[in-house]
């Protein structure tokens, strides 16, 4: 059964500090993996998605690296700012169309 | 660009009572999923459609049921409700292209209280 973990569980950091987020899983045998963003009570947003066969995809100040022999992503924020304080969530899909296994989040907050 | 809609955006109802979730993806998606995010907790996977077919299922208790129409469109119907199905209920969509990169994408959610 896949199982997926985030560390640290929250987060704080000064503003204009990069951000690193861990994402690991148990089950190497993925078909992709996607980082989320959620802000309190509100819905889930899509900020990348590194396909099985990739290293990393790149989106601004966002950079997500996949190590999928080792069960790790890394999700790193440049230059952070006060409204990327939100929950970020990696979730891992096993096979095309299959239910997607998220991790518990990590609570980012950046302070002015 | 169109996103993927859920009704209502909030829902009150008793114990014992029954709701009924829509979700309507994003056109041309033909796979649609279903998710329950408890308080502070994850989203765990409830269950999921494939042209029109249950293509997987998770931990939906059998009080819950869904389906998935010809239009493409879902719905949860959830009976006997009880307090610890308060939640956010997310939908979301993908493409059902194997060959494609299979991005779920999400709706907004539908909370869910239950007095």
């Amino acid at each position: 059964k896949q199982e997926v973990t985030q560390i640290p569980a929250a987060l704080s950091v000064p503003e204009g500090e990069n951000l690193v987020l861990n994402c690991s899983f148990t089950d190497s045998a993925i078909y992709n993996l996607q980082w989320f963003r959620q802000d309190p009570g509100k819905g889930l947003t899509s900020l990348l998605l590194i396909q099985s066969s990739q290293r990393e995809q790149t989106s601004g100040r966002l950079n997500a690296s996949l190590d999928k022999s080792s069960g790790r992503s890394t999700l790193y924020i440049a230059a952070s700012q006060p409204g990327d304080s939100a929950t970020y969530l990696c979730a891992v899909l096993k096979a095309a169309g299959n239910k997607l296994t998220f991790g518990g989040g990590t609570r980012v907050l950046v302070k002015p | 660009a169109a996103g993927v809609i859920q009704s209502p955006r909030h829902l009150i109802k008793e114990k014992r009572e029954t709701a009924t979730l829509k979700c309507y993806p994003i056109p041309r998606h033909d796979t649609v999923y279903w998710y329950q995010q408890g308080p502070g907790q994850d989203p765990q996977f409830l269950i999921s459609f494939y042209e029109k077919m249950q293509s997987d299922k998770g931990s939906i208790p059998d009080r819950f049921s869904a389906q998935q129409f010809s239009d493409y469109h879902s719905e949860l119907n959830m009976s006997s409700l009880e307090l610890g199905d308060s939640a956010l209920y997310f939908c979301a969509s993908s493409l059902g292209d194997r060959g494609h990169t299979d991005t779920q994408y999400f709706g907004p959610g539908t909370r869910l209280t239950v007095l």
